[in-house]
């Protein structure tokens, strides 16, 4: 069955200190994406990647980067030097290509509390 | 701004009730999706429109149904409210029906059933 595990519910830093998310999904599907979104305080929930399950390259925009393998089913995301504007819960999702029509299915969320 | 509108924000409304929740979404997008967020089920798929079209349903009750018109808005409804049925409630577009496209997510209607 598909699932999206998110295993950190909190984790608190001190601004300026790398993190590390982690997502660990299961798929029975062959094609498959995964996705990150960030919800801030405010509430909206924010795009943040993509990635389809052919390409495993790690991507990296500004201050965060993506790994993903899918040798051991996770798709983590990194923050360095975090910000207490990162402040938010982070979900990661999954889209199966076969067995689902779009839809996301999203992992309980990683609350971040960045403090200055 | 993702530019996928919800109204209203915020509803306050009482159990047996029913109200009606509004999504337009992006300029050109075809799909329309539903989500529902609780603290105890997280976030939770619900429906999708295509063009006009139901596509998929996920954990929706059968008090709760939807449509989309043909200028592409699409409109929950939620029936004989109970109290759990509080909740935030997303509506997200994509360009397609296409599987594994970006979903750009609406800013929410906070539900609250008294």
């Amino acid at each position: 069955a598909q699932k999206v595990t998110q295993a950190q519910t909190e984790i608190s830093v001190v601004e300026k200190e790398d993190v590390t998310l982690d997502c660990v999904y299961e798929t029975r599907d062959t094609t498959y994406y995964l996705f990150w979104y960030k919800q801030p305080p405010s509430g909206e929930l924010v795009f943040l990647i993509r990635r389809n399950s052919f390409d495993e390259q790690n991507e990296i925009s500004g201050r965060y980067s993506w790994n993903f393998q899918k040798s051991t089913s996770s798709f983590n995301f990194t923050i360095t030097a975090s910000q207490v504007v990162d402040s938010a819960v982070y979900f990661c999702a999954l889209s199966e290509a076969q067995r689902s029509q779009g839809n996301l299915i999203f992992g309980k969320g990683t609350k971040l509390s960045v403090k200055p | 701004d993702s530019g996928v509108t919800q109204t209203p924000k915020h509803l306050i409304t009482a159990t047996g009730q029913r109200v009606t929740l509004r999504c337009s979404p992006r300029s050109g997008d075809l799909s329309v999706y539903w989500y529902q967020q609780s603290l105890d089920q997280g976030l939770q798929f619900l429906i999708h429109y295509y063009n006009g079209e139901e596509r998929a349903k996920g954990n929706i009750l059968e008090r709760f149904s939807a449509q989309q018109f043909p200028d592409l808005h699409s409109e929950l409804n939620l029936s004989s409210l109970e109290l759990g049925d509080s909740a935030l409630y997303f509506c997200a577009s994509s360009a397609t029906g296409v599987r594994g496209n970006e979903q750009f997510f609406g800013p929410g209607t906070r539900l609250t059933v008294l």
